[in-house]
């Protein structure tokens, strides 16, 4: 069964420095992976998705993310943050090339901007 | 406007007293999907429907049902609400399941004592 691990729940980052969102999975089988991002009181929103393809996905937002299957990891990356990036990131993955379209989430990571 | 609406927003009830949570959307979309979001777990799937008269759990089903009747609406439906069911609750739709973005719907805060 697959699962997805946030390593980090929470990650300050002073403003305009460069900050990266660790996320690993385990699934027996070819995966979907996606990051979602939810502001304070609002719902999730993608961020990007790997479905196939190049390793490297751009996001929304100036987000990039790197798939490595070696390593089976999906890291979420932004070289210079904006106050406006302060909220809650999530990893998930999915099984969806064997049409199973259910999805797991990890537990989130809250990205804290700091002046 | 594009979207996927949610009704209640907000709800305290009772253990016990059967409640239906609503969720359409004007998209189009043949996928919908029911998650519940608690401090620390993240969200957990709950049911979801490739299209009509087609559902699926997904990892926390047990206490809830679904119908998808017309292609528009999913409803969620708990017949017999306990307090571990207190959460924040989203319906999501996607044109087509997973590999296509999925939107999500504001969100519903259940509170059951």
């Amino acid at each position: 069964a697959q699962s997805v691990t946030q390593l980090d729940s929470q990650v300050p980052v002073f403003e305009e420095a460069p900050v990266e969102l660790r996320c690993n999975y385990s699934s027996s089988v070819s995966v979907y992976l996606f990051w979602y991002v939810q502001y304070p009181n609002q719902g999730l929103q993608l961020l990007l998705k790997y479905l196939s393809g190049s390793t490297l996905v751009k996001g929304i937002n100036g987000f990039e993310a790197e798939f490595n299957k070696s390593q089976t990891s999906f890291h979420l990356r932004k070289p210079s943050v904006h106050i406006s990036d302060t909220a809650e990131y999530f990893c998930a993955v999915s099984e969806g090339m064997n049409r199973d379209d259910k999805i797991i989430f990890g537990k989130g990571t809250r990205l804290h901007i700091l002046p | 406007e594009a979207q996927v609406t949610q009704n209640p927003r907000y709800l305290i009830t009772v253990t016990g007293k059967k409640l239906t949570v609503t969720c359409s959307q004007n998209m189009n979309h043949e996928y919908m999907s029911w998650y519940r979001q608690d401090p620390g777990l993240g969200l957990r799937q709950i049911y979801y429907s490739m299209n009509v008269e087609v559902t699926d759990k997904g990892d926390v089903p047990e206490g809830y049902k679904v119908s998808r009747k017309e292609k528009r609406n999913f409803p969620l439906i708990l017949e017999s609400p306990s307090p571990n069911q207190t959460s924040l609750y989203f319906c999501a739709s996607s044109l087509y399941g997973l590999e296509s973005e999925q939107y999500f719907g504001p969100g519903t805060r259940l509170t059951v004592t």
